[in-house]
């Protein structure tokens, strides 16, 4: 079945640091790709996505390009604030059997220092 | 504002107790969905519903139960057959079961069983 797997956490950077969460999936077909954050105690919210490969999903000074060749679609940012401090997730929706559900991976924690 | 409304965001309940979490959503959304996430966990789906009066099992469906009367909402029951309870729990929606159709999230509701 479908699968996403992402870097483990959690990861501590200090502001204007770099940032890179890599996640790579197993899925048939051509499934679209999607980040999401999770701010404390609250629900997820979409932070990008992209629908087929090359696409390049950008929001907020967040990117992820949709890599097909090595599947993957690693989440960037150049310049990282505190206010980003939140839980990242990856996620994939597939067509076919699983009827478009989400399949997420287990969450990246990120926490960013002044 | 539309959006997808929760409630309660927390929840105590006695071990033994049935306890439902409320989900309405106002986006015209014909799919809703329920998630579970634990620590380290991620998420993962319990039901999923694509119409009216229609529901189906997601990864992790035992010990819970659904129903869809009415496009907007989507109640799910935690039983006494759930062996471990305590966790948080999301809902969301979609538009529509195309593979680049994003899911909105509620604010979740954490629940915890003494």
């Amino acid at each position: 079945g479908d699968s996403v797997t992402q870097m483990e956490g959690p990861v501590t950077l200090s502001e204007e640091a770099f940032l890179t969460i890599n996640c790579t999936y197993t899925a048939t077909g051509y499934p679209s790709l999607f980040w999401y954050v999770q701010y404390p105690g609250e629900g997820l919210q979409l932070l990008l996505k992209a629908t087929k490969a090359d696409d390049k999903g950008s929001n907020k000074g967040f990117e992820a390009t949709y890599r097909k060749e090595t599947t993957s679609f690693h989440l960037e940012k150049g310049s990282v604030q505190v206010s980003d401090s939140a839980v990242y997730f990856c996620a994939l929706r597939n067509s076919g059997g699983s009827n478009y559900k989400l399949t997420f991976g287990k969450g990246t924690l990120l926490t960013v220092n002044p | 504002d539309g959006g997808i409304t929760q409630s309660p965001k927390y929840l105590f309940r006695k071990e033994g107790q049935n306890v439902t979490l409320s989900c309405e959503q106002n986006l015209n959304h014909d799919a809703m969905y329920w998630y579970r996430q634990d620590p380290g966990q991620g998420l993962r789906l319990i039901y999923y519903s694509q119409i009216v009066n229609d529901f189906q099992k997601g990864d992790i469906a035992e010990g819970y139960s659904v129903s869809r009367e009415k496009k907007e909402s989507f109640p799910l029951t935690v039983t006494s057959a759930q062996k471990n309870p305590t966790a948080f729990y999301l809902c969301a929606s979609s538009a529509g079961q195309g593979v680049s159709t994003e899911a909105f999230f509620g604010q979740g509701t954490r629940l915890t069983v003494v």
